[in-house]
C-alpha cells in the first residue's frame, strides 16, 4: 500500500459525459501528479500540482482539468468524454517538487461507452 | 521531448533464474532514475532508484546499474520468483523538468514455474 488513495476504482459512463476522479496523496506529500495509461501504452504524464498550484503540464487535453485543494487532495475532471478516453488514470504523490520518488495510487479505470 | 525506451517488450525466465531488464534513455542530463513494477490491475510500485552520481545500487534481490556513457539502465532481479511476473517501467527525471518523469512503455516479465 503506497498510501495514495484514489476513488472511484471503476467508472463506466457514456460519451459526452463528464466525470471527476479523486486522489488523496500520502500524508505529508505536497505534490500530486496525474497520469493516463491506455491499453498497451506507457504512462502519460498529464499534470502536476504542488501545494495547490499547477506546476507542470504534460499531454493533457483541453477537455481535461485538475485542481488541488487546501487539504492537498486533488481532482481530475474529464469532460465531453470520448471513447478514446477509456483508460486507467493514476495519481501519484511526492513530498517535494523535484527529484523525489513518486508513489502511485491504485488507479481509476474509466470506461466510456 | 524525452525518450525512454525498453530494449525488449517481453521477457520470460525460469523460476530461480536471474532476470535482466534493460532501458535506454535519451537525455544525457537526466539525473534521477526509478524502476517501477506494475502488476495487472494495480498501480506502479516503486522498486528501486538511482541517481546519476552512482553506477550501481542494490536492494533486496534487485540491483540497478546505470551506464551514463551509453545512457543505459538495467534492472537485475536475482532468483526470480512467480510473484515477480509483472510489467517493469523505467522512468527518468532531468533537471529543469520539475518532478516530471518520463516513462518507457514497459517490459512484461513472465516467470515460468
Amino acid at each position: 500500500d503506497s498510501g495514495v488513495t484514489q476513488t472511484p476504482k471503476h467508472l463506466i459512463t457514456a460519451t459526452g459525459q463528464r466525470v471527476t476522479l479523486r486522489c488523496s496523496p500520502r500524508s505529508g506529500d505536497l505534490s500530486v501528479y496525474w497520469y493516463q495509461q491506455s491499453l498497451d501504452q506507457g504512462l502519460q504524464f498529464l499534470i502536476q500540482y504542488y501545494n495547490g498550484e499547477e506546476r507542470a503540464k504534460g499531454n493533457i487535453l483541453e477537455r481535461f482539468s485538475a485542481q488541488q485543494f487546501p487539504d492537498l487532495h486533488s481532482e481530475l475532471n474529464l469532460s465531453s468524454l470520448e471513447l478514446g478516453d477509456s483508460a486507467l488514470y493514476f495519481c501519484a504523490s511526492s513530498p517535494i517538487r523535484t527529484g523525489a520518488t513518486q508513489y502511485f495510487g491504485p488507479g481509476t479505470r474509466l470506461t466510456v461507452l | 521531448g524525452e525518450s525512454v525506451g525498453l530494449h525488449l517488450p517481453t521477457l520470460s525466465v525460469q523460476e530461480g533464474d536471474n532476470s535482466i531488464i534493460n532501458c535506454a534513455y535519451s537525455n544525457s542530463a537526466s539525473d534521477y532514475f526509478i524502476w517501477y513494477k506494475q502488476e495487472s490491475g494495480k498501480g506502479p510500485q516503486f522498486i528501486i532508484d538511482i541517481r546519476s552520481n552512482m553506477d550501481k545500487r542494490q536492494g533486496q534481490r534487485v540491483t540497478v546499474l546505470l551506464n551514463k556513457t551509453v545512457k543505459h539502465l538495467s534492472l537485475q532481479i536475482a532468483a526470480t520468483q512467480p510473484g515477480d511476473s509483472a510489467v517493469y517501467f523505467c522512468a527518468e527525471n532531468g533537471p529543469n523538468t520539475g518532478n516530471q518523469f518520463y516513462f518507457g512503455t514497459g517490459t512484461s516479465l513472465t516467470v515460468i514455474p
